[in-house]
């Protein structure tokens, strides 16, 4: 697609659930990177992929988060028993191989832990 | 402290005005810097990117480093409506095993608003 897609795009579930957000990136690009922004703060960092691989994870809090990208393109971000601490936008970007320059965001998915 | 500081604002300016957005840091590994702009329930969308001290220019932006100061900055002249977004300044060190890559500090984000 034409830019880094993400779904859903607004989740509610319960406290102790388990979800699952879908991260699609621009066609082509072999990085892929996962953010998290709490209200009122800039993104931070949870983990970034070269390829198929979790080259850096060191951002992710706690061993209930968990990531993959099995084929290299589209990345699925897992949050096993969710908190309402967990409630925040996740982002997703991409970049090209090689790249020098900043990442393409996609729109975010708003979870809401109640 | 964080390693990345910026002045969350809110900055409310006239049309027309120009505008200064700054942020510090304490990294001194940090060597690429970007600006992004954030508009409401949207993802950051980059604005200017720059890896050396000086200033680039683009358009009405212009983006300001200063290594020796650890000071980056932003100016958007000729401020206009559409320009009101949260505005984040956003840095990095080199990649591992030399690459490109790497994650991204965020700054806060200063929320911007221009007037009519």
């Amino acid at each position: 697609g034409a830019g880094v897609s993400q779904t859903p795009s607004n989740k509610v579930t319960e406290k102790g659930k388990y979800v699952e957000l879908r991260c699609d990136p621009i066609s082509g690009h072999t990085a892929l990177y996962w953010y998290r922004q709490s209200l009122g703060q800039g993104p931070e960092f949870l983990i970034y992929f070269q390829g198929t691989g979790a080259a850096d994870d060191s951002g992710l809090p706690n061993d209930r988060f968990f990531a993959v990208r099995p084929e290299g393109s589209v990345s699925t971000l897992k949050i096993q028993r969710t908190e309402r601490g967990d409630s925040a936008v996740y982002l997703c970007a991409s970049s090209p191989q090689g790249s020098d320059y900043g990442y393409t965001f996609g729109s975010g998915t708003r979870l809401t832990v109640v | 402290q964080k390693e990345v500081e910026q002045d969350p604002g809110p900055l409310s300016v006239p049309e027309g005005a120009i505008v200064s957005l700054n942020c510090t840091y304490s990294n001194s590994a940090f060597q690429y810097f970007m600006w992004y702009r954030q508009y409401s329930r949207k993802g950051p969308e980059l604005l200017m990117y720059t890896y050396s001290s000086g200033n680039k220019e683009d358009g009405r932006f212009t983006a300001q480093v200063d290594k020796s100061s650890k000071y980056i900055s932003l100016f958007i002249r000729d401020s206009q409506p559409s320009d009101s977004a949260t505005y984040l300044c956003a840095m990095k060190g080199p990649g591992a095993g030399g690459t490109s890559y790497g994650k991204l500090t965020f700054g806060q984000g200063t929320i911007l608003t221009v007037h009519p």
